[in-house]
């Protein structure tokens, strides 16, 4: 069974620093995508960009280039996410997805960034 | 970015009602298309891919159509589990934007 676990909710301050993640299990990690979506409250899918797994490729979308990092440790099949200083902006739910066509999702992470 | 425009924004329908929604491209996407529905405190879940294929185990009431800039996604037969809202994405060239989605809800 394909399966996308994301790690827990966190609560951070502006400023600081944060990486969450997305554990894939049930099929070969290496071969497909992980894509990174962000919802804000009461708001839309936004695409933020993509991750290759194989090389760690990556393609970020205008709107999140420069703001975040993505990686991923294939020998523990995970895909990470990552702000080096945060705003009250990046409150959202974080979902990573997989393949071209995001056929299976994570539960989605919470971030809320509040002083 | 391609520029991805749904309608109608929310929409009141019954079960049994036939419901249609509508994405539209800035630009021709091919079929690149995909849609999803999302319900309350859920995540998005696959329901048609490359505008037309059913997504395994997705019900048949759902089809999609459409290809270039303009899009459908019909719910033949309108069920209660239905009701959600639900996102058209484009996957033809990065980034893969959404649709501002379409809300669902009983009338």
């Amino acid at each position: 069974e394909v399966q996308l676990v994301q790690s827990g909710a966190e609560v951070k301050k502006p400023g600081e620093s944060l990486r969450i993640s997305c554990q894939g299990s049930g099929y070969s990690f290496t071969n497909s995508w992980i894509t990174w979506v962000r919802q804000m409250p009461g708001k839309g899918l936004e695409w933020m960009g993509r991750i290759d797994p194989r090389d760690s490729h990556v393609d970020y979308s205008p709107s999140f280039q420069g703001h975040v990092t993505f990686s991923v440790d294939t020998s523990i099949n995970t895909a990470f996410l990552q702000w080096s200083s945060l705003e009250a902006s990046d409150t959202a739910i974080y979902y990573c997805a997989r393949q071209r066509s995001l056929d299976f999702w994570g539960q989605g992470t919470l971030v809320v960034v509040s002083s | 970015d391609i520029q991805m425009t749904q309608s109608p924004s929310s929409l009141s329908a019954s079960v049994g009602d036939r419901v249609t929604i509508t994405c539209r491209a800035s630009q021709s996407i091919g079929s690149y298309l995909n849609w999803y529905q999302q319900k309350p405190g859920k995540a998005p879940k696959l329901l048609i891919y490359t505008a037309s294929i059913l997504q395994s185990g997705v019900p048949s009431r759902f089809s999609g159509s459409g290809s270039g800039t303009d899009f459908t996604l019909t719910i033949s037969s309108l069920q209660a589990e239905d009701f959600a809202t639900y996102y058209c994405q484009q996957s033809y060239s990065t980034p893969h934007t959404f649709g501002g989605g379409t809300k669902v809800e009983i009338k």
